[in-house]
């Protein structure tokens, strides 16, 4: 079944350490999206991209960088430069031109 | 930036009352999607609306689009213990970079 796949569920970071999430989708989706969700806040855009090798900052990309390196993949690093981190991270796609987001189950990222 | 509004920010009802959540933004929108998330789940497209005025129908589930495109609202008929979740709207402002801006969620919680 094609669908948006997101690794890992649960990920628990030190402070001062560099993340990957995964977001990895077989979906043949041209457009993928990271959004951030904390509670009482929606969902939140960080990064976003139309095409490979083309990424857009969102409304909240400091301390984040992402890269789309193939059609299928779209990883998103949290860095040590983002200040509160702890949060809900969703993974989306959709075809080109279109805005009905197909969203993966998300990493709940966590730091001790 | 461009926000969109929505409301209320929590609702509790009866098992079989009505249920309505409500989005407004302050500009224009080109389209207006919904979407539910189940609790500890992602968020699940349900529809979008692009027409002045459009009303669209998914059996106990009405949507509606403002005459202006500034606002929606998606109603339940007799809610069920499965409607429980939070429910987002997510606009499309005239001349985004096919990005949207998800409103802040209604989560409804049905008493049996």
């Amino acid at each position: 079944d094609g669908g948006i796949t997101q690794s890992p569920k649960y990920l628990f970071r030190k402070e001062g350490q560099n993340v990957t999430l995964s977001c990895e989708q077989n979906l043949n989706h041209d457009a993928m999206y990271w959004y951030r969700q904390d509670p009482g806040q929606g969902l939140r855009l960080i990064y976003y991209s139309q095409i490979v090798n083309d990424f857009q900052k969102g409304d909240i990309a400091e301390g984040y960088s992402v890269s789309r390196e193939k059609k299928e993949s779209f990883p998103l690093t949290v860095t040590s430069a983002q200040k509160n981190p702890t949060a809900f991270y969703l993974c989306a796609s959709s075809r080109s031109g279109t805005e009905d987001y197909t969203f993966g189950s998300g990493t709940r990222l966590t730091v001790v | 930036g461009q926000q969109v509004m929505q409301i209320p920010q929590y609702q509790h009802v009866q098992e079989g009352e009505d249920f309505t959540t409500y989005c407004n933004s302050s500009t224009t929108l080109s389209n207006i999607q919904w979407y539910k998330q189940r609790p500890g789940g992602h968020p699940v497209f349900l529809i979008q609306l692009v027409k002045s005025g459009e009303v669209k129908k998914q059996k106990r589930l009405t949507f509606q689009f403002g005459e202006a495109k500034k606002n929606s609202s998606l109603h339940i008929t007799a809610t069920q213990t499965t409607d429980v979740g939070t429910y987002f709207c997510a606009g499309r402002y005239s001349g985004g970079y096919q990005k949207v801006t998800f409103g802040t969620g209604t989560k409804l919680q049905v008493i049996p």
